[in-house]
Order: structure tokens, then sequence, then C-alpha cells
């Protein structure tokens, strides 16, 4: 079955330290997007890639990296920047990066401090 | 931006009840999208539309384009419901505005 994967479930981060969410899918869809979604919040746009070896910020860009090298991966590294990583990311994907094509989403990951 | 607005916030319902979940947002668009997260934190894509009314099993998504109002009904609700239903609408060419959703519980 073609979906989104999504790892780990569950991510504990030390201070100082960055960490990478893992985002794969088998759907052949040409756009990937990362979401972060905190308690009450709708979600909010942090990166998001139409084409591979291509990416753009999204509305809260800050304390994240991305890349694009394949077409099924889109991994999110939060780096020590990001003073406030713990939320729930959620990863998706589109046939292509219009915002009239449904999206497809993983599980997510729940990142915590320790 | 396309602010968009969910309401109710949180919603308990029995068994068999109607529900109606609205949304509404400020600019005018293309098509707009329904959203279910379960409570395990996955989403699913419930509805995309553009116009008029979609149906899919007991769920059923309207739209009005010139109130800019969309409505999620849900008819003879059962506890397998509970979730948080999210409505999404374009805020540019390729990223949607999500509403913070409405949280529903189905007691038997």
């Amino acid at each position: 079955d073609g979906g989104i994967t999504q790892s780990p479930k569950y991510l504990f981060r030390k201070e100082g330290q960055n960490v990478t969410l893992s985002c794969e899918q088998n759907l052949n869809h040409d756009a990937m997007y990362w979401y972060r979604q905190d308690p009450g919040q709708g979600l909010r746009l942090i990166y998001y890639s139409q084409i591979v070896n291509d990416f753009q910020k999204g509305d809260i860009a800050e304390g994240y990296s991305v890349s694009r090298e394949k077409k099924e991966s889109f991994p999110l590294t939060v780096t020590s920047a990001q003073k406030n990583p713990t939320a729930f990311y959620l990863c998706a994907s589109s046939i292509y990066s219009y915002s009239n094509q449904p999206q497809h989403f993983g599980d997510g990951t729940r990142l915590s401090i320790l | 931006k396309n602010e968009v607005e969910q309401s109710p916030q949180n919603l308990t319902a029995q068994e068999g009840e109607f529900i109606t979940i609205n949304c509404s947002y400020s600019v005018g668009i293309s098509a707009l999208h329904w959203l279910q997260q379960h409570p395990g934190g996955g989403i699913v894509s419930l509805f995309m539309l553009s116009s008029g009314k979609k149906k899919h099993g007991r769920l059923i998504a309207t739209i009005n384009i010139q109130e800019k109002h969309s409505s999620l009904h849900i008819t003879a609700s059962h506890p397998r419901d509970s979730a948080v239903y999210i409505c999404a609408v374009p805020d540019s060419g390729y990223a949607l505005n999500f509403g913070k959703g409405t949280s529903l519980l189905v007691t038997p």
C-alpha cells in the first residue's frame, strides 16, 4: 500500500543537540511538506518542497533545516537554534504543490526535550 | 493571510445524533479541505471541495463560496467518529492555512 512513513514516533532531544526526523513516501508525489502542531493551534508550515533538490521556507522555518535529495525522502533537522522544539511534527505529500491538491499525511513524530 | 475560523471548538454528542461543524474563511478560494485527526495524531484527508456538496458514507461536506463558509455534517454519529476535525484553505498558491480544529467526542 502507498503511503507516508514517519520515524521515529517519539523522539527526545538534549539541550544543544540536533535531531533529524525521517519522512519517506512511496506515492510518487512531487510535493512534500513539514508541519508543526502545538496544543490549541492549527498546523503551521515549516518547509515545503515542490521537486527534488528544491525547497522553500514556510511560516516558521527558523531553527529548522531540510533536504530533498530523493523524490521519496524529505528529512527535517531540528537544530539547537530552535529554542522551543517540543511539538508534534507531521509530514505530508501531494501530487503537485498546489493548494487545490489533497495532501496525504504521515502519523507524526512527537518531539520532547530531555 | 486567509484566516480560518472553526466552530465549535469542542463538541460532545450522544451516539446517533446529527453533528455539524462549521468553518469560515476570509479570502475567496479555489478549494477547501476537511481533515480528520485521530487520537494517535495521524491525519486523514476527508474531502476537498470547491462548490456544492460532497458525501462519503455518513459524512457530508457543503460549501457556500459567496458566504465563505463550509460545514461538515456527520449523520447517525458513532463513538468511532470521535476525533479532531480540521478545516484548511489555500493561503497562497502552494500552502494551506489550517483552522485550530473541532474536537468531537461521541458517547455511547
